[in-house]
């Protein structure tokens, strides 16, 4: 199995601009999480999805963060317009049962840079 | 906050020693897990204890959970070079909650 596929693994942009992250869980998996990572915060969770339905997303931080599961192979996580304090790394996550605290597959993370 | 706390925030050891690492957080769980992170890669799931265990053990390493201190600990024994990586504690607390990471423990193994 090919893991967790994120994309792209690198991404800078000027503040303003629309970022686009793309996640494609492990096959099968049908709970994904999105995750943002910074030295100050650690590792927050923005959203989750079941069976492609947003379950939660209280910790998206603003309205510019939306996301999105079309279907059970792909999601993405956009900031519309991007913010330097965007500046992170974005990890998507899937895991093979509605039970949420069972342990997760991370991709590798996309390092956004918003200047 | 559910938040675990990892402790120390560094830790620097010889190859052969054994490294021990400990979480620390404030609500009920139903589970703790303990995950591995390698620079510029993703989070990697190492063991799992729930709420019911005192010990786990998995290769090199063992994990404990005292529920009534609210605290845990990941020991590795004879560390390797290879183990150098940031070690994370993670929980989630009754019903079907997501986790919660810590910030982490930043391991590095010198040969």
């Amino acid at each position: 199995d090919a893991g967790v596929i994120q994309s792209p693994r690198h991404e800078v942009t000027e503040m303003g601009q629309e970022v686009t992250l793309r996640c494609k869980p492990i096959s099968g998996h049908n709970s994904l999480f999105w995750y943002r990572q910074t030295m100050m915060r650690g590792l927050e969770l923005l959203i989750y999805f079941n069976n492609n339905v947003p379950i939660d997303d209280s910790g998206m931080p603003e309205d510019r963060f939306s996301a999105k599961m079309p279907n059970a192979s792909f999601s993405t996580l956009k900031i519309q317009p991007s913010e330097p304090r965007d500046s992170a790394v974005y990890f998507c996550a899937s895991t093979g049962t509605t039970v949420l605290n069972s342990p997760l597959h991370f991709g590798n993370g996309t390092r956004l840079t918003v200047t | 906050s559910q938040q675990g706390e990892e402790d120390p925030q560094a830790l620097s050891i010889q190859e052969g020693e054994n490294a021990t690492m400990n979480c620390s957080y404030k609500t009920s769980i139903n589970n703790l897990q303990w995950y591995r992170q390698n620079s510029g890669r993703g989070l990697v799931h190492l063991i799992l204890i729930r709420s019911n265990e005192r010990e786990k053990h998995s290769g090199r390493l063992r994990v404990t959970l005292d529920t009534s201190k609210k605290s845990s600990s990941l020991l590795i024994t004879a560390s390797r070079a290879a183990d150098t990586a940031s070690y994370f504690c993670a929980t989630s607390g009754s019903g079907n909650t997501p986790l919660v990471f810590g910030k982490g423990t930043r391991l590095s193994v010198i040969a």
